[in-house]
């Protein structure tokens, strides 16, 4: 089914370990975007590529770095997690980032740093 | 960005219409109405949007104030599997706008068998 794919799903990291989320999407959309939840919150931006070859900070990039390796994926690494980036991670694309349409999200990498 | 206000949270029942309601007082000419929802344990899912007039898809209507000061997301019949987290959310589409989806806390609609 076309998507978008996010591995891992699960992961568990100490503390100042580093490890890079994969994301790719098949369906030829311009702009990709990496947000985080927290329990009981919604989506916060943390990354968004707008097109290939441009990177730009959302809301909450303290920590993380991300790479447009090509028009299809977007990876997001943490170089040294902490326990305050215990969170869901979800990965989403969509046609162009000021087209109207639905962004297509990935369903997520839970991620726990102890 | 321009902000938007639901309920906490609704409940409806098997098989019966729900109506969704979003504000969005502050609301530009240039902004969409983004509806998505979010099952337990999944991402989130596009549900439906619009600019002005009222819009029907295959999962629900909107239906869009003539002020555009408020709308509503309507699910026809609602099912056990339409509970989730929904979010209103408004997009900028001007060049050299807000690129990005601001998710809020969103509505949590339980429905009862």
């Amino acid at each position: 089914n076309a998507g978008v794919t996010q591995t891992p799903k699960f992961q568990v990291l100490k503390t100042g370990q580093s490890m890079t989320l994969q994301c790719a999407q098949d369906m030829n959309h311009n702009s990709m975007y990496w947000y985080r939840q927290d329990p009981g919150m919604g989506l916060r931006l943390i990354y968004y590529s707008a097109s290939e070859g441009t990177t730009d900070k959302g809301e909450v990039p303290n920590g993380y770095n991300v790479s447009r390796l090509n028009k299809r994926e977007f990876s997001l690494r943490l170089e040294s997690a902490a326990p305050s980036q215990t969170s869901v991670y979800f990965c989403a694309s969509s046609e162009a980032p000021q087209g109207p349409r639905g962004y297509t999200f990935g369903s997520g990498t839970r991620l726990t740093v102890v | 960005d321009a902000k938007t206000t639901q309920p906490n949270s609704m409940e409806s029942n098997e098989e019966e219409p729900v109506h969704l309601p979003c504000n969005h007082s502050t609301i530009s000419g240039t902004d969409y109405i983004h509806w998505y929802r979010q099952l337990p344990s999944q991402g989130p899912e596009y549900v439906i949007h619009g600019l002005t007039s009222n819009v029907n898809n295959r999962m629900a209507s909107l239906a869009i104030a003539e002020d555009r000061k408020s709308s509503t997301l309507i699910l026809h019949r609602a099912t056990l599997r339409d509970a989730a987290v929904y979010y209103c959310i408004l997009r900028d589409v001007v060049q050299g706008g807000s690129e990005k989806l601001v998710f809020g806390k969103g509505m949590k609609l339980t429905v009862n068998p």
